[in-house]
């Protein structure tokens, strides 16, 4: 069972859809992750966030739209996606500091029509 | 940047064999970890090592970071089809004052009943 947390499993949508994909860890972690895995692929970091603040965007398109409520929640609102941004999207969550392993959700499986 | 190579990309054993995947880094690794990860899932974290030398089991799989801290290997003895699935080595990578995680292109393991 993972101890992170990621809804909805599935979600399809059209690409003048808005949606949002949300994450949820109740470790006590500090510092949050998006990453984006297509097929055969390994994840791609999007976004990190540290204490609630984003510390790194790797040159993410802006229809993705990171939000860190608070600690324990990381949301990804998504608006005017493409085809080719169908993948699975991975939220992970790990303590705040060097050499610390991430913890993954189950991760959330895109479809844009 | 931090680039990782695994090989072998696939592998495919009778239960009951020995195996290793092996994950080359063109930089000094300061954090490297081992992930398994099911189709369509998140990953699983096995193991992280940090010292040159460093071995780690867990049940029939181990885990060696060499002297020079530029290779590392998975190992798996007497192999199982609860085995079977994606391995992914990842590194540490620090950027300004924020932690990010590369990963290998993965190895996918296939163990035959």
């Amino acid at each position: 069972d993972t101890e992170v947390t990621q809804t909805p499993k599935h979600l399809v949508m059209g690409m003048t859809n808005k949606k949002s994909l949300k994450c949820e860890q109740h470790m006590g972690h500090r510092a949050m992750y998006w990453y984006k895995q297509k097929a055969k692929k390994p994840p791609e970091l999007m976004f990190v966030y540290s204490y609630e603040k984003l510390s790194i965007n790797e040159s993410v398109p802006s229809r993705f739209s990171p939000e860190c409520p608070n600690s324990s929640l990381l949301n990804l609102h998504l608006h005017a996606l493409q085809p080719e941004d169908s993948a699975l999207y991975l939220c992970a969550s790990s303590p705040w500091g060097v050499s610390q392993p991430q913890h993954f959700g189950d991760g959330t499986r895109l479809s844009i029509l | 940047s931090q680039e990782l190579e695994q090989s072998p990309q696939s592998l495919i054993v009778q239960e009951g064999k020995n195996l290793t995947i092996n994950c080359t880094s063109s930089k000094t690794l300061y954090g490297l970890y081992w992930y398994k990860q099911k189709y369509g899932e998140g990953l699983i974290f096995l193991m992280m090592l940090q010292k040159g030398g460093e071995e780690k089991s867990h049940e029939k799989i181990t885990a060696k970071l060499d002297e020079k801290k530029q290779q590392s290997s998975l190992h798996i003895t007497a192999s199982q089809p609860s085995h079977a699935g994606i391995y992914l080595c990842g590194a540490d990578r620090l950027s300004g004052s924020a932690r990010q995680l590369t990963f290998g292109s993965g190895t996918q393991l296939t163990v035959l009943p």
